[in-house]
């Protein structure tokens, strides 16, 4: 059964900091990964999506690097700002199954807090 | 931009009462997917939904949960006799444009529900 666990749990930096979010998974056979990031009380917005076979995805001060063998990803963010302050969820997806997509497995998260 | 809607953004329902939680997928999207999140605890896969079917369900997603697509646009989650440990933020996502690599995942703002 896949296991997905995020580290720190917890973050505050200061504004303008570059920090990295870490995230781990059990089994390496995944069709692809999925960051996304959750305000209190709300739903989920995507961030990145990287394919199995990425190394990388970037957009904006957000990037994002897979390495699928040892089961890691991380999410790093450039130059943070105070607006950057939410959840931090990693999802892994399996791969494709004869029932169709296999869903995504989610980590805990970590919250970030980007003091002013 | 398109965007996957969830009714009532929250909704508070004796126990043993039927609920009804409804979206609105992403139009174009083939897979439709129910996940929920109670309070503290990781976002957990409930049920994924391809051509008119299940295709994939969890454990948590009893007899007490269907799921149904009724009129082509909305996809709605009843759970039939709801039970205190059921209160929980359902979220409903959408994903799949006919890309055969895009799995990016959609998700709406979630419908908070409240079992008393």
């Amino acid at each position: 059964k896949q296991e997905v666990t995020q580290i720190p749990a917890a973050l505050s930096v200061p504004e303008g900091e570059n920090l990295v979010l870490n995230c781990s998974f059990t089994d390496s056979a995944i069709y692809n990964l999925q960051w996304f990031r959750q305000d209190p009380g709300k739903g989920l917005t995507s961030l990145l999506l990287i394919q199995s076979s990425q190394r990388e995805q970037t957009s904006g001060r957000l990037n994002a690097s897979l390495d699928k063998s040892s089961g890691r990803s991380t999410l790093y963010i450039a130059a943070s700002q105070p607006g950057d302050s939410a959840t931090y969820l990693c999802a892994v997806r399996g791969e494709l199954s004869d029932t169709g997509r296999r869903a995504l497995t989610f980590g805990s998260g970590t919250r970030l807090q980007v003091q002013p | 931009e398109p965007e996957v809607t969830q009714t009532p953004s929250h909704q508070v329902t004796q126990m043993g009462q039927e609920v009804i939680l409804r979206c609105v997928p992403i139009s174009n999207h083939l897979y439709f997917y129910w996940y929920r999140q109670i309070l503290g605890q990781k976002v957990e896969f409930l049920v994924s939904f391809y051509n008119n079917e299940i295709s994939e369900k969890s454990e948590i997603f009893d007899d007490q949960f269907s799921v149904e697509r009724p009129d082509g646009s909305n996809f709605t989650l009843k759970i039939r006799s709801t039970k205190l440990e059921d209160s929980a933020m359902y979220f409903c996502a959408s994903s799949y444009r006919g890309d055969w690599m895009n799995t990016e995942a959609f998700f709406g703002q979630g419908t908070r529900l409240t079992v008393v």
